[in-house]
């Protein structure tokens, strides 16, 4: 399976924008680029996914590169709920046996 | 809308008894399903998925099973805990076209 390589930490200030980076130089042509995020016990939330374009939805924004091989997930105006750990993940959309997790980025949100 | 459904919330078991966990998805028919572990301060170790009714797929050889006995109950299983067990279970499911859904998960601390 294609691995994904993240930052272990990063820190932001609440209501800045957040640039979550996501490195996928083994990416397959069919394989989506999908984002979530988990709050401390609990299960992990979908924030979004892609393929080629960039997409956008009402948690966030994903950026992907052109030769696909990194993409970035951005939170808009940072607010204190966006501390979670955040995870890239590569798979095809839906199939079972996919979303491989690595250890993500832990986000922290300073006030 | 689709939900999904874990119980229970914690559980704490002795080392060599029984376990079971279920999982209950509503709102959709023949989503693919999934049972993850996670370690303390670890990333998810996806232990089965299900494609339909009686189909599991280990990915993980261990101590666990798994069975889908409907079309949306997924069901984990051991006949004896080990310590080495413990962690935090998710269930969650998927279909073509939708992103990954967990359920809010099972905190297992074996004794």
């Amino acid at each position: 399976d294609a691995k994904t390589t993240q930052p272990n930490s990063m820190e932001s200030n609440e209501e800045e924008p957040v640039h979550l980076p996501c490195n996928h130089s083994t990416i397959s042509g069919t394989d989506y680029i999908h984002w979530y995020r988990q709050l401390p016990s609990q299960g992990p939330e979908y924030v979004i996914h892609g393929l080629t374009s960039n997409v956008n939805n009402r948690m966030a924004s994903l950026a992907i590169a052109e030769d696909r091989k990194s993409s970035t997930l951005i939170l808009h105006r940072a607010t204190l709920r966006d501390a979670a750990v955040y995870y890239c993940i590569l798979g095809l959309e839906g199939s079972a046996r996919q979303l491989t997790f690595g250890s993500g980025t832990q986000l922290t949100v300073l006030p | 809308s689709q939900t999904i459904h874990q119980w229970p919330a914690t559980l704490v078991q002795p080392v060599g008894s029984p376990l079971s966990l279920e999982c209950t998805v509503e709102g959709t028919s023949n989503p693919n399903l999934y049972w993850y572990r996670q370690a303390a301060g670890r990333g998810l170790q996806l232990l089965f998925y299900s494609v339909g009714i009686g189909q599991i797929s280990s990915e993980v050889p261990q101590n666990l099973s798994a069975s889908r006995p409907q079309d949306r109950q997924f069901i984990l299983s051991s006949k004896k805990l080990l310590l080495s067990d413990s962690g935090f279970y998710l269930c969650a499911w998927s279909r073509q076209g939708y992103g990954y859904t967990f359920g809010s998960g099972t905190r297992l601390t074996v004794v």
